[in-house]
């Protein structure tokens, strides 16, 4: 089956900083990626849906500053949290969408990413 | 807006049967997915309905009523790695909102 993947696995970052995911499709080009937070105990929150070559739609209540999206190709979009701050620490998903299937193999989820910023 | 209930937890023996309920009312619908999450991973997907009625795979087996807003997750013969967190998922267009979740503990 498809496979989606995220780098890195986890992250540790100081205050103030800024993380970059990296989210792949491995063996199709995914013209929209959509990216997920994750807060422990909770479901996962879509955050933005890239489209390849297109700005990022950002979901109400996020802030599209703090959330730099990317879609350069139509393999890889990355998420850049910018001045990290401990609130964002959580569980980032991203999904790639296959355009040539259709219903429950349409989407397929990345591992994930656990950022925590002390 | 999206609104999707389902039960927060549910505890089961070891080779029984649950059924975790979900109703949403969303502002557009093409079909449902179930997702069966482990602590600290990604959602693995496990069912998918788009017209009425009952979908059977293997041990696992979901149900939709459209007209109503309602679909369930049936897991039978329950083992132990089911103990996980179970998610409803409506879709709108390519976008998927996600209920909190339901936590399924199997117990021996």
């Amino acid at each position: 089956g498809a496979v989606v993947s995220q780098h890195p696995s986890w992250v540790i970052c100081k205050s103030g900083t800024s993380v970059k995911i990296e989210c792949r499709s491995l063996d199709f080009q995914a013209t929209t990626m959509f990216w997920y937070r994750q807060f422990p105990k909770q479901s996962l929150m879509l955050m933005a849906t890239s489209n390849e070559g297109s700005k990022a739609t950002y979901e109400q209540g996020v802030e599209k500053d703090k959330f730099l999206i990317n879609h350069a190709s139509l393999t890889l979009s990355t998420l850049t949290v910018t001045s990290a701050h401990p609130e964002d620490s959580s569980f980032y998903i991203c999904s790639a969408r296959d355009p040539k299937q259709r219903g429950p193999y349409e989407q397929y989820f990345g591992p994930g990413t656990r950022l925590t910023v002390t | 807006g999206q609104n999707i209930d389902q039960p927060t937890e549910m505890t089961a023996t070891e080779g029984a049967i649950v059924q975790i309920n979900c109703t949403y009312q969303t502002s557009g619908f093409n079909g449902l997915f179930w997702y069966q999450q482990h602590a600290g991973e990604a959602p693995t997907f496990l069912s998918y309905n788009v017209l009425d009625g009952l979908e059977e795979k293997g041990r696992f087996s979901s149900f939709l009523s459209r007209s109503k807003g309602y679909s369930y997750l049936l897991l039978k013969e329950l083992q132990m790695k089911d103990s996980a967190s179970y998610l409803c998922a409506p879709r709108n267009d390519y976008k998927l909102s996600f209920g909190a979740g339901t936590t399924v503990t199997v117990r021996a």
